[in-house]
């Protein structure tokens, strides 16, 4: 059974500061890996997606990581904002077929001014 | 573009009476539909998906079922309500081809007294 696995719980930054989130997954055998934001009371916005097969993705100051071999994945955020502020989770799915994402608990995020 | 819409944003019913949470997406046909719930302390669990009209999976047995009337709505209900029904509700959309990034909605709040 897949677990997936995000430390710590909460991370508090000062602004303007490069920060790295964690996340780990019990089972390498995955088919892909998302990451969300989640503001408080809302929905979840799709962040980043890397295949398998990738090793990273970028999208302007986010970078994610895959090693699949270690099941692990990071988020790294460049140059903290307060509007990054927010809880960040990934989730995790088996295979093409797997329509199941498999979530993590998360990493509430705060950037101090 | 595609959007996501749920609704209500926020329901407070009481324990046995019935539920009905309307999703629907635009700008995209034949997606597939999920539906989550993010309940406090126990992280987002996928409840149903669909990947086509009529066609519903249920991943967890409960007290709730799913349809889906036409190719872009998903309904979730209830006959009866329970209070560990209460939660957050989440519907989320994917293509059925290439890598099923999967975008959420706003969500529903539902409190059950």
């Amino acid at each position: 059974k897949q677990e997936v696995t995000q430390i710590p719980a909460a991370l508090s930054v000062p602004e303007g500061e490069n920060l790295v989130l964690n996340c780990s997954f019990t089972d390498s055998a995955i088919y892909n890996l998302q990451w969300f934001r989640q503001d408080p009371g809302k929905g979840l916005t799709s962040l980043l997606l890397i295949q398998s097969s990738q090793r990273e993705q970028t999208s302007g100051r986010l970078n994610a990581s895959l090693d699949k071999s270690s099941g692990r994945s990071t988020l790294y955020i460049a140059a903290s904002q307060p509007g990054d502020s927010a809880t960040y989770l990934c989730a995790v799915r088996r295979s093409s077929r797997a329509q199941k994402l498999v979530f993590g608990q998360g990493t509430r995020l705060t950037i101090n001014p | 573009s595609q959007t996501i819409h749920q609704w209500p944003a926020t329901l407070v019913q009481p324990v046995g009476s019935p539920l009905s949470l309307e999703c629907t997406v635009e700008g995209t046909s034949n997606p597939n539909l999920y539906w989550y719930r993010q309940a406090a302390g126990r992280g987002l669990q996928l409840l149903f998906y669909s990947v086509g009209i009529g066609q519903i999976s249920s991943e967890v047995p409960q007290n709730l079922s799913a349809s889906r009337p036409q190719d872009r709505q998903f309904i979730l209900s209830s006959k009866k309500l329970l209070l560990s029904d209460s939660g957050f509700y989440l519907c989320a959309w994917s293509m059925t081809s290439g890598y099923n990034e999967q975008f959420f909605g706003p969500g529903t709040r539902l409190t059950v007294l």
